[in-house]
């Protein structure tokens, strides 16, 4: 079965600085891999997504991700942080009912 | 024009009573899902519909009844509702599973407080 790890409940970073946030999966078969994001009060709203194609992906407002097979690992990165980057992130993989299947999340904060 | 939208943001009921939450997408998806989002955050399926049909029913109690009355709509009704009962409830929509990228447009969540 399909599952996600997420490492670290909370990440703190200082504004400008870099965001690593991390990832691994388990998956018997090539995964689908996602990051969510939900700013407060807000539903999640998806900032990539991993389908086979291009290891590194880009997102929106910055973000990346690399999916690495021999690390299975898919961790979100931006060079550097803003406060609007503050939000809970979910990483998350398609299971083979094509259900997404969601980490625990890792809440980001970020200091003026 | 909200895409997902669902009603009430915010139920405080007793125990033992029963309510529903409503949900609506315009994005012209097939398939609507209900998540469960409890006090740690964790985020998980309970349900999903495709074209009014019930495609997921993860184990969840049988209290709770979805009921698509169309491909727009989809709505969860709750019998006696139970303390652990408590969490914000995400409605979500994704075009059908068969071309599914896996992008989910969620709600804002209904919070619902058993008291």
């Amino acid at each position: 079965a399909q599952s996600v790890t997420q490492l670290g409940s909370h990440v703190s970073v200082s504004e400008g600085a870099l965001v690593l946030l991390r990832c691994n999966y388990s998956s018997s078969v090539p995964p689908y891999l996602f990051w969510y994001v939900q700013y407060p009060n807000q539903g999640l709203q998806l900032l990539l997504k991993y389908t086979s194609a291009a290891t590194l992906v880009k997102g929106i407002n910055g973000f990346e991700a690399e999916f690495k097979k021999s690390e299975t690992s898919f961790h979100l990165t931006k060079p550097s942080a803003h406060m609007s980057d503050a939000a809970e992130y979910f990483c998350a993989v398609m299971d083979s009912s094509y259900k997404l299947i969601f980490g625990s999340g890792t809440r980001l904060l970020v200091r003026p | 024009d909200t895409a997902v939208s669902q009603t009430p943001k915010y139920l405080v009921t007793q125990m033992g009573n029963d309510k529903s939450i409503k949900c609506e997408q315009n994005l012209g998806h097939d398939t609507m899902y209900w998540y469960k989002q409890d006090s740690k955050k964790f985020l998980k399926i309970m349900f999903s519909y495709n074209n009014k049909e019930l495609i997921i029913n993860e184990t969840v109690p049988n209290r709770f009844s979805p009921k698509s009355p169309d491909k727009a709509h989809l709505n969860l009704h709750i019998n006696s509702l139970e303390l652990g009962d408590s969490a914000v409830y995400f409605c979500a929509s994704s075009q059908w599973q068969g071309a599914n990228t896996g992008e989910l447009f969620f709600g804002e969540g209904s919070r619902l407080t058993v008291l």
